[in-house]
């Protein structure tokens, strides 16, 4: 079975601290993982995914399968970085996804 | 171009009763997914349309719910009869393609928020 964990349920940080977001996996196979942010107001959005190894937003998340994690980094917070986020995995055939329970992210002036 | 887009935005029902949530999907895509989140619980899949065909409804919680997507267009949620225990967010969403490692981003709507008293 394919379980996510995002131990942390909310998470305050003040601008321009260094945030780390944390994301554990389980899954046999060879995972997909993504990231999801959701914006007050606002629809669920793909913030990056791991096989694109790019950094939106000044984030980045680092696949890593020894340890099944990962983690959404950024080096300095900004104040609009504010909202809920998911990490997510992709098993299977299709585009399932499975999501972890979300960690809120409040980041203090 | 439009995103997904689903009706209604909020709902409230009496136990017992039915309610239809519908979906729109962004325009030639051709995956539709159906995700809920109950409360204090995490979004969970609940079945995959590739066009009309049901291709995973593995997440179906049981057989009060019903999805349908004829012509492979917009799709239908049904509640009948709605339990105390199905209120929360549901979510849709679409893709052009499907399968792992495709490069393809789903999209989500905002949600139907749905309450059952």
């Amino acid at each position: 079975a394919q379980r996510v964990t995002q131990p942390e349920k909310l998470l305050s940080v003040f601008k321009g601290a260094p945030v780390e977001l944390k994301c554990n996996y389980s899954y046999s196979g060879s995972p997909e993982l993504f990231w999801y942010v959701q914006y007050s107001r606002q629809r669920l959005q793909l913030l990056l995914r791991h096989i694109s190894r790019e950094s939106i937003k000044g984030f980045t998340a680092d696949l890593n399968k020894g340890e099944t994690s990962f983690h959404l980094k950024k080096p300095f917070a900004q104040e609009e970085d504010s909202a809920m986020y998911y990490c997510a995995l992709s098993g299977g055939a299709g585009n399932m996804l499975t999501f972890g329970g979300g960690t809120r992210l409040m980041v203090k002036p | 171009e439009a995103g997904v887009t689903q009706f209604p935005s909020h709902s409230v029902i009496e136990k017992g009763q039915t309610v239809t949530l519908r979906c729109d999907p962004i325009s030639g895509h051709d995956n539709l997914y159906w995700y809920r989140r109950v409360m204090g619980k995490e979004i969970k899949f609940l079945l995959h349309f590739v066009k009309e065909s049901k291709q995973d409804e593995s997440g179906m919680p049981n057989n009060r719910f019903l999805a349908e997507r004829t012509g492979g267009t917009y799709s239908t949620l049904k509640v009948q009869p709605a339990e105390l225990e199905d209120s929360g967010v549901y979510f849709c969403a679409s893709s052009q393609r499907s399968g792992r490692f495709s490069g393809n981003t789903i999209y989500f709507g905002e949600g139907s928020w749905l309450t059952v008293v």
